[in-house]
């Protein structure tokens, strides 16, 4: 079935450095990517729609400039927090879609991220 | 706007008795719907979907979803419950013709001995 990688699983980093978060297709291409952020014990809330080759469209309230994401292949999505602040600490995953028939959405197993 | 309910945040039951996780959506079209477990710090597994075809969806580890249109109801229930289903379950819908997944707020399923 369809995998998508998600890297690193866990990163603490200083407050003011940047952090990036790898999200692969590794069995399938795929031309769109969703990040989403989840805080503890609550649900998780869509970030940004990642579109191979393109812009990324940010969902309302999402800082474009903090969360900036990159899908320059197929296979691809980054998503970079800048100047990390104690407050970007969640939980991130990311997440593709499977086409075809028996279409889906396949998930990454998530980035823990803590700022200190 | 299209939104789900998951009505229950907490249910707990015993081993080898049923499960029902109640979902409600809100959709002017006809959606997908689908649901997802959570097991701590981990990605989402998907259980099963709905897209339209087969009102009664059989999922996998023995669950399974009613799509309910006059009630606009998704709720999962599994006939016996095993230790190993504690986990976070989220309902989702994506409104027609999107590729946007709107979660609920999900439901953790505890399982006692």
């Amino acid at each position: 079935g369809a995998v998508v990688s998600q890297h690193p699983s866990w990163v603490i980093c200083k407050s003011g450095t940047s952090v990036k978060i790898e999200c692969r297709s590794l069995d399938f291409q795929a031309t769109t990517m969703f990040w989403y952020r989840q805080f503890p014990k609550q649900s998780l809330m869509l970030m940004a729609t990642s579109n191979e080759g393109s812009k990324a469209t940010y969902e309302q309230g999402v800082e474009k400039d903090k969360f900036l994401i990159n899908h320059a292949s197929l296979t691809l999505s980054t998503l970079t927090v800048t100047s990390a602040h104690p407050e970007d600490s969640s939980f991130y995953i990311c997440s593709a879609r499977t086409g075809g028939a028996n279409y889906g959405y396949t998930f990454g197993s998530g980035t823990r991220l803590t700022v200190v | 706007a299209q939104s789900v309910t998951q009505l229950d945040s907490h249910v707990s039951v015993s081993e080898g008795t049923p499960v029902l996780l109640r979902c409600n959506y809100s959709s002017s079209y006809s959606p997908s719907l689908f649901w997802y477990v959570q097991h701590p710090n981990k990605g989402l597994q998907l259980l099963l979907k709905y897209t339209s075809a087969a009102t009664l969806v059989k999922g996998i580890n023995g669950f399974e979803a009613e799509f309910k249109k006059s009630e606009t109801s998704f709720h999962l229930t599994k006939p016996s419950a095993h230790m190993s289903d504690a986990a976070e379950y989220f309902c989702v819908v994506s409104p027609y013709n999107t590729d946007k997944l709107i979660f609920g707020t999900g439901t953790r399923l505890q399982v006692f001995p």
